[in-house]
């Protein structure tokens, strides 16, 4: 079955990098995007970024460029997301998710996101 | 950028009710609208996709209607497992992808 298995919490001081990690089983990895999305204690839904496994291509949210690289490395169908300088209000659970973007020869068109790891808390505290 | 605006931002139910929550894209979104279910402490599950499709394992109570702008998921029969945060999604212009604010449903 497909899965998505993040890597453990973090505590880190402000100014800090983070790096957290996603491991994909149960499907061939370069056949789907895979997204961060954020989630602040109490709060909603935030989509950071996405990362094309196949070519490496990635894009963020204008918000997060800059200050948040999204690596994979298909020998171990892992996909990680670094942000760095961290604030006290990047204190939050952070996801990684899938989806079956379609390329065609001009543009690409994104889908709904079908397995979500099972997050990961990063806690940014001085 | 599209925005999304879910409302209401909670509501109170009692299990059998049928609810309806709603979902307004700043834009035509051409059905290109998934709803997610969340409890506390755990990721998001999808449970339908271009607007009205039922993803895999999903319990028919759970339906999704409209077109251009306007959204609703509906909820048949409320049990104790739906008491939980909603999220619609739109995925017509990426990136950015968005999300609704989340409707907690909660119990009357």
């Amino acid at each position: 079955q497909v899965q998505l298995v993040q890597s453990g919490a973090e505590v880190k001081k402000p100014g800090a990098s983070v790096k957290v990690s996603c491991k994909a089983s149960g499907y061939t990895f370069t056949d789907y995007y895979i997204h961060w999305v954020r989630q602040a204690p109490g709060q909603g839904l935030e989509w950071m970024g996405r990362i094309n496994p196949k070519s490496g291509g990635t894009d963020s949210a204008q918000r997060f460029q800059g200050r948040v690289t999204m690596t994979r490395d298909t020998s171990i169908s892992t996909a990680s997301m670094e942000l760095h300088s961290l604030k006290s209000d990047d204190t939050a659970v952070y996801y990684c998710a899938r989806d079956l973007t379609y390329c065609g020869s001009r543009n690409c068109y994104g889908r709904w996101f079908d397995s979500w790891g099972q997050g990961t808390l990063v806690s940014v505290s001085s | 950028d599209i925005q999304m605006t879910q409302s209401p931002s909670s509501l109170s139910a009692s299990v059998g009710d049928r609810v309806t929550i709603a979902c307004r894209a700043s834009q035509d979104i051409s059905n290109s609208v998934a709803w997610y279910q969340q409890s506390p402490g755990k990721p998001p599950r999808l449970l339908l996709y271009a607007a009205s499709t039922l993803e895999s394992g999903v319990p028919s109570r759970f339906t999704g209607s409209g077109s251009g702008t306007d959204y609703t998921l509906t909820i048949s029969g409320l049990q104790s497992d739906d008491f939980a945060t909603y999220y619609c999604q739109q995925y017509f212009s990426t990136p950015p992808y968005s999300f609704g604010q989340g409707t907690k449903v909660e119990i009357k």
